[in-house]
């Protein structure tokens, strides 16, 4: 199974401040998605964002943005002009050609108002 | 958007006594679903793979026997969960591949708690 790592168990930011978190992955494959949900206390789980490894452009969705960087197995996500709904444990997720995903340890992220 | 219904919510059994979760894809036909287990504050941890029509393929540790998963139609998988015990709470959450999107849709998840 592919392993993918999120260092950051906690972020804090500041309501209408940008805050990135981090994703590493680590696969042999040369075609896979990347995801990032989002949980919220209701433990529904929402998509954020999604990046297809062929498209070498990067996947925005309004104030949600990702960095990735094919070569060093990075997908890391930005949140802009965050408010208080963005708080929540968002989860990196990895999904192989045999369709299953594999979810990094998640990042809880307060917002301050 | 797709929507998967997650049913039940939350429930709460008894020790030694099975429970049925049931997953549906509303709006949309679901030949692969998958289910995952989430205790608090953690990952999901895939425990298997339902494939309409046949038997569900589990992952490494996950008992079969005590997981049981029927997909019988295009639009609903359901989990049973056999002679439940203490250790068996947790978070149950499934979801479901959608062909044309690539993505995936998630149920809202059940909270069982065996007493």
């Amino acid at each position: 199974a592919q392993t993918v790592t999120q260092s950051q168990p906690e972020m804090s930011v500041q309501e209408a401040e940008t805050v990135t978190l981090s994703c590493t992955y680590d696969t042999s494959e040369s075609d896979y998605y990347l995801f990032w949900y989002k949980q919220p206390p209701s433990r529904q789980m929402i998509l954020v964002i999604r990046q297809e490894a062929y498209k070498q452009q990067n996947a925005t969705e309004n104030r949600f943005s990702v960095n990735f960087q094919k070569a060093a197995k990075s997908f890391s996500l930005k949140i802009s002009d965050s408010q208080l709904g963005d708080a929540a444990m968002y989860f990196c997720a990895y999904r192989a050609n045999d369709y299953k995903l594999s979810f990094g340890a998640g990042t809880t992220v307060t917002v301050r108002a | 958007g797709a929507v998967v219904s997650q049913h039940p919510s939350w429930v709460i059994c008894k020790s030694g006594t099975s429970v049925k979760i049931e997953c549906r894809s509303l709006d949309f036909q679901a030949t692969t679903m998958f289910w995952y287990r989430q205790f608090p504050k953690q990952s999901l941890m895939l425990m298997a793979t339902s494939n309409e029509g046949s038997k569900a393929t589990y992952e490494q540790g996950v008992e079969k026997d005590k997981f049981l998963i029927n997909h019988a139609s295009l639009t609903l998988s359901t989990l049973t969960v056999t002679s439940a015990h203490p250790e068996d709470s947790s978070f149950y959450i499934c979801s479901a591949r959608e062909e044309d999107f690539g993505g995936y849709t998630f149920g809202s998840g059940t909270r069982l708690t065996v007493v």
